[in-house]
């Protein structure tokens, strides 16, 4: 079945960038069915849509963040990634992958997530 | 944006129980509503589509009712396995967005 596995640094430094990638195993990236999406969550709080990246290149992100995020793809390598710049203490979350079924909009499977801290 | 609400904030039941939770959307989003399941440390996972439909591999003890605004998640008959929190997603429009959740704990 499909696995998605995300990866990247634990720490952010404020004012840099954040950087993580979406592994998905089990089945191809390019899909006219599904698309691929990126959420977050703050130690003890809900759960914030990041935004979502079909492979065709077409992306929607969450207007709290657009200004500050891409998404994108790497069919070569199965992966997708998310990018957020000028990261603050807020941005200090959890942060998931998940497949989107298209025309439906809810989400599974999901990446078991991964933690980045935004300190100095 | 579409503001979701969850009620009760969290429920304290014992296994055997009849849960209910309810969720609120702030407009009508016909059934464009899932349920999720998520454990301390692991991933949401998705237990309900369409509002009623169930996903595969979750158990028929799990139900979801409503449209409109008004949403309802059932368990049956509370198992040990389902003490976690849950919330519930809107599918209508973006920036698609999740209630606060629900905690379901021992009693």
């Amino acid at each position: 079945q499909v696995q998605l596995q995300e990866s990247g640094p634990g720490l952010v430094q404020p004012s840099q960038t954040l950087s993580l990638t979406c592994t998905v195993s089990g089945d191809s990236i390019t899909s006219d069915t599904y698309y691929w999406t990126w959420f977050r969550q703050p130690a003890g709080k809900g759960l914030e849509w990041i935004g979502r990246l079909y492979t065709s290149g077409t992306t929607n992100y969450n207007p709290s963040l657009r200004s500050r995020v891409t998404i994108s793809v790497d069919t070569s390598k199965n992966q997708f990634s998310l990018k957020l710049n000028s990261v603050t203490a807020a941005d200090t979350a959890v942060y998931f992958c998940a497949r989107g079924r298209s025309s439906q909009d809810w989400f599974d499977p999901w990446g078991q997530g991964t933690l980045v801290t935004v300190s100095s | 944006d579409i503001q979701m609400t969850q009620s009760p904030s969290s429920v304290s039941a014992s296994v055997g129980d009849r849960v209910t939770i309810t969720c609120q959307a702030s407009r009508g989003i016909s059934s464009w509503l899932a349920w999720y399941q998520q454990k301390p440390g692991k991933a949401p996972k998705l237990l309900i589509y369409g509002a009623s439909t169930l996903q595969s591999g979750v158990p028929s003890r799990f139900s979801g009712s409503g449209s409109g605004t008004d949403f309802t998640l059932t368990i049956s008959s509370l198992q040990p396995e389902d003490f976690a929190s849950y919330y519930c997603q809107q599918a209508d429009s973006f920036p698609f967005t999740f209630g606060p959740g629900t905690k379901v704990d021992i009693k």
